[in-house]
């Protein structure tokens, strides 16, 4: 089966930096994606990792490792409009193909 | 905006019901996803569509079904609606072929089953 684990909640000062883990055991491995959702939107692109190593975009960078199982999004200089879901997905074969989400993680900034 | 567009935005309804919910993709994707989102739920995925063809099935009740048309917008007919139905549901597009293709997700439609 399918299994993606993100904690439930984290919270987080403005200004700091947070670090969202996504661990993942699945029938395959073909790309993680990490997804932003503010409550009642829709969930908007942040990253995609096929290979092993960090990759960066201006505040956020999301890390994978592939032998581990595991991914993290790092979200730096965090301001209060960060606040929203952040979403794990693996697509777990290649191809045009539906991924499979982890339930988010709901993160707080607070001043 | 991603440029993927849902219609309606809400939509409340009585048990037992038919709705249908209409999506529009990005100019030039060509592949179609529904996910329901339940409250304190992750994005379920439903069902895909690539070029007018089912190409992958999720979680999809009997219920419902889809289809892609050859302007390749898309419907979801939800039907016999029952209270556990009320979710969010997302329509997502992507562009075909390439394995790195990103799906990009419409604003969603609210579905209320009173």
């Amino acid at each position: 089966g399918q299994n993606i684990d993100q904690p439930t909640e984290m919270t987080a000062t403005e200004g700091a930096i947070v670090q969202i883990n996504c661990t993942y055991q699945t029938s395959g491995f073909n790309g993680l994606f990490w997804y932003q959702q503010h409550a009642g939107e829709a969930p908007t692109f942040l990253s995609y990792n096929v290979l092993d190593g960090l990759e960066e975009k201006g505040r956020f960078s999301s890390f994978l490792s592939r032998s581990k199982g595991y991914s993290y999004l790092l979200l730096k200089e965090l301001q209060m409009k960060d606040s929203a879901s952040y979403l794990c997905a693996v697509r777990t074969y290649s191809g045009n193909t539906p991924l499979v989400f982890g339930k988010g993680t709901r993160l707080s900034v607070i001043a | 905006d991603s440029g993927v567009t849902q219609t309606p935005k809400h939509l409340i309804t009585a048990t037992g019901q038919r709705v249908t919910l209409r999506c529009s993709p990005r100019s030039g994707d060509l592949s179609v996803y529904w996910y329901q989102q339940s409250l304190d739920q992750g994005l379920q995925f439903l069902i895909q569509y690539y070029n007018g063809e089912e190409r992958a099935k999720g979680n999809i009740l009997e219920r419902f079904s889809a289809q892609q048309f050859p302007d390749l917008h898309s419907e979801l007919n939800l039907s016999s609606l029952e209270l556990g139905d009320s979710a969010l549901y997302f329509c997502a597009s992507s562009a075909a072929g390439a394995s790195t293709d990103t799906q990009y997700f419409g604003p969603g439609t609210r579905l209320t089953v009173l």
